[in-house]
């Protein structure tokens, strides 16, 4: 069964600190790779995804990740945060053939101003 | 071009009763996940529905079942609940290709809380 850790529990930066949220995964197969961020009060949006081509893959509102196969990891990464960066971040996993979509725990980012 | 939408909002129950919660998909999707999200923890899926069947399931007891309609909209049943089932619950759309690549849209959620 796939399972998906996200190393950080709790991160907190500051204004225009660079941002790297680790996130590793368990499967044998060939996958996809997707992180959603959860703002205060909202719901789950797709921040971007990775099917195959380019390991790094750009999404939005700045952030960008890199998928590596050899590690099994896909890191969200963010050169400078903002304020309105808060917020709950969740990288998941779905198997090759568009099923078995698994969450990680989630990482809380707080960002002073 | 309307998201994911879930009724109702918040929904307060008891132990015992039987609760369903209600879901339309994106425009253009054609299949839905329901996921139970605990607080502080990430989504766990309860189970996927395409073409009005129950294509996947997660690791949930029986008490927990659904149905889609011809509309692709669907419903999530939790029988006999238990003050452990309280939780946000989130569904997702999608729409199946045949290369597999599966991109979900979530809900804003139902907030289910059990007394």
């Amino acid at each position: 069964a796939q399972s998906v850790s996200q190393h950080n529990h709790h991160v907190i930066l500051s204004e225009a600190a660079s941002l790297e949220l680790g996130c590793n995964y368990s499967y044998g197969g060939t996958v996809n790779l997707f992180w959603y961020v959860q703002y205060p009060g909202q719901h789950l949006q797709l921040l971007l995804k990775y099917f195959s081509g380019d390991p790094l893959v750009k999404g939005i509102k700045g952030f960008e990740a890199e998928f590596i196969k050899s590690k099994f990891s896909f890191n969200l990464r963010k050169p400078s945060v903002q304020w309105s960066d808060t917020a709950e971040y969740f990288c998941a996993v779905m198997d090759n053939y568009g099923q078995n979509f698994v969450f990680g725990p989630g990482t809380r980012l707080s960002v002073l101003p | 071009d309307a998201g994911v939408t879930q009724s109702p909002t918040h929904l307060i129950k008891t132990r015992g009763q039987q609760v369903t919660l209600r879901c339309s998909p994106k425009s253009g999707h054609d299949t839905v996940s329901w996921y139970q999200q605990a607080l502080g923890q990430g989504p766990q899926f309860i189970f996927q529905y395409y073409e009005e069947e129950e294509r996947q399931r997660g690791n949930f007891p029986d008490r927990f079942s659904g149905h889609q309609f011809p509309n692709y909209s669907s419903e999530l049943n939790v029988n006999a609940l238990l003050l452990g089932d309280s939780a946000l619950y989130l569904c997702a759309s999608s729409f199946i290709s045949s290369s597999g690549r599966n991109t979900q849209y979530f809900g804003p959620g139902t907030r289910l809380t059990v007394l």
